[in-house]
């Protein structure tokens, strides 16, 4: 069955730098837009960064743009998330989600999400 | 960025009724490919999100008929039927027609 595993999270000082992973199985990576997603405690859902399948196209949101950098490894069903100048208030459990794209090209819906890593910014 | 707004808050339901949520965007989610890119999602506790409706109303596989989605260009609605134990959680919309893509601020389901 489809698994998107996370791994990398943990506490670091503020100004520091993580790398997140997401390993998936069960579903065709390699031709799949890919996501990071985080939940902050007390907050809602904050959709983070989009890679398309073929690396081609990138986007962030601006609360991550200039800091964070998606980045996938098709050969290893992988993706990433560089996280630099971390900052207090990007503690939150973070999500990878795989998504269906649509003949318009535009993201349909998240169909697969993991269980996400626990990333806590505190010096 | 295309701002989602939720409500209510909260709803505390009792189990066999039915509830009800809105969300409603501050762009319309209508592409001119006729399709509208507003999906549901629940976050139950100590669990991932999942996918109940995309589309606004299609139900994703194995999401029980419980769950229906409907709405226009920019209100949408989510309701639950026959409300069981189980549906406790915060449910979130979340737009995809433009990135960012945005979600709403939640609304939290109990159960009475």
């Amino acid at each position: 069955q489809v698994q998107l595993v996370e791994s990398g999270g943990g506490v670091v000082q503020p100004g520091r730098s993580l790398r997140l992973s997401c390993s998936a199985s069960g579903f065709i990576f390699s031709t799949s837009a890919m996501h990071w997603v985080r939940l902050a405690p007390g907050q809602g859902l904050e959709w983070l960064a989009l890679i398309s399948y073929d690396r081609s196209n990138e986007y962030y949101a601006d609360s991550v743009k200039g800091r964070f950098t998606i980045s996938r490894d098709n050969s290893k069903s992988t993706l990433y998330l560089q996280m630099n100048s971390l900052r207090a208030e990007d503690t939150a459990v973070y999500y990878c989600a795989s998504s269906d794209i649509g003949g318009s090209g535009l993201v349909r819906y998240f169909n697969y999400w993991g269980q996400g890593t626990l990333v806590a910014v505190s010096s | 960025d295309i701002v989602m707004t939720q409500t209510p808050l909260s709803l505390s339901v009792t189990p066999g009724q039915s509830a009800s949520m809105s969300c409603k965007s501050s762009q319309s989610l209508l592409h001119r490919d006729e399709k509208k890119y507003l999906s549901w999602y629940v976050k139950r506790p100590g669990q991932s999100p999942q996918l109940l409706i995309y589309e606004a109303s299609n139900r994703f596989s194995g999401v029980p008929d419980r769950f229906s989605g409907s709405g226009s260009g920019t209100e949408f609605t989510l309701k639950i039927s026959r409300v069981e134990a189980e549906d406790v959680g915060i449910y979130y919309c979340m737009q995809s027609i433009q990135v960012p893509l945005t979600f709403g601020g939640g609304t939290k389901v109990e159960i009475k």
